[in-house]
């Protein structure tokens, strides 16, 4: 993962609680992408962030999603209310502004209850 | 709809043989790229071909891209019990806008 880091690894969440996910990237990568990976599927985009700006989301559900990016610190995916279907693994990925390899994390695993 | 379909689903081949994975896609692309994912972890990024390219090399991995049919093939040679894993190809079609498509995967169990 090249030195991405998301935590927690692991989080429980029961139905109606909030999640909030964690992303830092390498140093110097500025631009962060958000993945959502269901059990025995493929990645799927969700938003793509460079510091403080959302530059695209339109893989983010309308409602209870949201992400950030701000000038100090991790960018955050947070879910509001959470309901079993947001059981899957998230995954953040960074890469270097002018070059297209991403790198991931190790991804964070929400189970809701 | 999926941008990237892999083909086979499951592939199990004895240790040391060839295994190829086939990806195919639906739109324009700008890159091509290939990821590994252990049962339970995150991806591992293997190669990237760019759309003017045709073939790439990197160590026992073998990358074609052919972009009149939209589709790669990526090819594990000499395969070792650790290259059991998950194997994702991807797709990036903006330029500026990295954003990858995944396709469903490709599980390979090598057999020891």
């Amino acid at each position: 993962n090249a030195g991405v880091m998301q935590n927690p690894r692991h989080l429980v969440r029961r139905r109606g609680q909030e999640a909030r996910l964690r992303c830092s990237p390498m140093k110097g990568h500025s631009h962060v992408y958000w993945y959502r990976q269901l059990p025995e599927e493929g990645l799927k985009f969700m938003v793509y962030l460079q510091k403080e700006n959302i530059i695209d989301e339109s893989g983010m559900p309308k409602e209870r999603f949201s992400a950030e990016f701000p000038k100090e610190g991790p960018s955050i995916l947070r879910i509001q209310q959470v309901v079993r279907g947001d059981s899957a693994a998230y995954f953040c990925a960074c890469l270097r502004s002018g070059t297209d390899t991403q790198y991931f994390g190790p991804g964070t695993r929400l189970t809701v209850l | 709809s999926q941008q990237g379909e892999e083909d086979p689903q499951a592939l199990s081949i004895q240790e040391g043989e060839n295994a190829t994975m086939n990806c195919s896609y639906k739109t324009s692309i700008n890159n091509l790229q290939w990821y590994r994912q252990n049962s339970g972890r995150g991806l591992v990024h293997l190669i990237l071909i760019r759309s003017n390219e045709r073939e790439k090399h990197s160590g026992r991995l073998r990358v074609t891209l052919d972009t009149s049919k939209k589709s790669s093939s990526l090819l594990i040679t000499a395969s070792r019990a650790a290259d059991t894993a998950s194997y994702f190809c991807a797709t990036a079609t903006n330029f500026g806008n990295e954003k990858l498509t995944f396709g469903t995967g490709t599980r390979l169990t090598i057999i020891p």
